[in-house]
């Protein structure tokens, strides 16, 4: 079965560094999201894309936020100067269509800031 | 604001038994209600998605129930096994906005015992 791909699996950071968070959606879907969740805490919704742009995006979602789909299977995540409180999993997400049909997750990518 | 409520936190059952897993949601202008099970470290596997026009949705052992006019839904598992074992989010996706984010639950983490 098709399945959302992300990399890396676990990521490290200093402080202030920037880092870039890779997902591979589903080759035919055309919808993608990003997701966070803090140790203990609810997934919760950062932005979604479609058609090249983003289609929504959650007060989480600030300036040191930026999505990107650079080539025809890659989407990322770019967090440009990390903070200690952006230490959490990350999900990319994508769905075949907007509202309608699930979204389908992939094992994420654990973010620890120091 | 939308709000979802899922409640036990926790719950632990001896094998076989069947159990009900409770989602709640404060806003029931709704556009459907998804269903995950999420493994330690993992990420989130979709289990079913009930449309806001649906009762009920079935897969296997799975049965889910939506009652939107009072923001409850139930997933059902049956004979339950010990691979069971996860925690198991609703998410519900609201009208509005141009895709329409998830919004989750905490999770209720079930544990299944030999």
């Amino acid at each position: 079965e098709p399945e959302v791909t992300q990399t890396p699996s676990h990521q490290v950071t200093q402080m202030g560094q920037e880092v870039i968070l890779r997902c591979v959606p589903i080759s035919n879907h055309l919808y993608f999201y990003w997701y966070r969740q803090i140790l203990g805490q609810k997934v919760e919704f950062l932005v979604s894309f479609y058609n090249n742009e983003i289609s929504e995006k959650s007060e989480i979602f600030d300036d040191q936020f930026s999505v990107e789909r650079p080539d025809g299977s890659n989407f990322t995540l770019k967090i440009r100067s990390t903070k200690l409180e952006d230490s959490a999993m990350y999900f990319c997400a994508s769905s075949d269509e907007g509202s309608g049909q699930p979204q389908h997750f992939g094992d994420g990518t654990r973010l620890s800031i120091l | 604001k939308q709000e979802v409520t899922q409640i036990p936190a926790a719950l632990s059952v001896p094998e076989g038994e069947n159990l009900v897993l409770n989602c709640s949601f404060t806003d029931s202008a709704i556009y459907n209600l998804q269903w995950f099970r999420q493994d330690p470290g993992k990420g989130l596997t979709s289990l079913l998605l009930i449309q806001s026009s649906q009762r009920e949705q079935t897969s296997g052992r799975l049965n889910a129930s939506l009652d939107k006019s009072s923001g409850r839904s139930t997933l059902y598992i049956a004979a339950s096994q010990p691979g069971d074992s996860a925690t198991y989010l609703c998410a519900v996706r609201e009208y509005g906005g141009s895709q329409g984010n998830l919004i989750f639950g905490k999770g209720t983490k079930l544990s299944v015992k030999p």
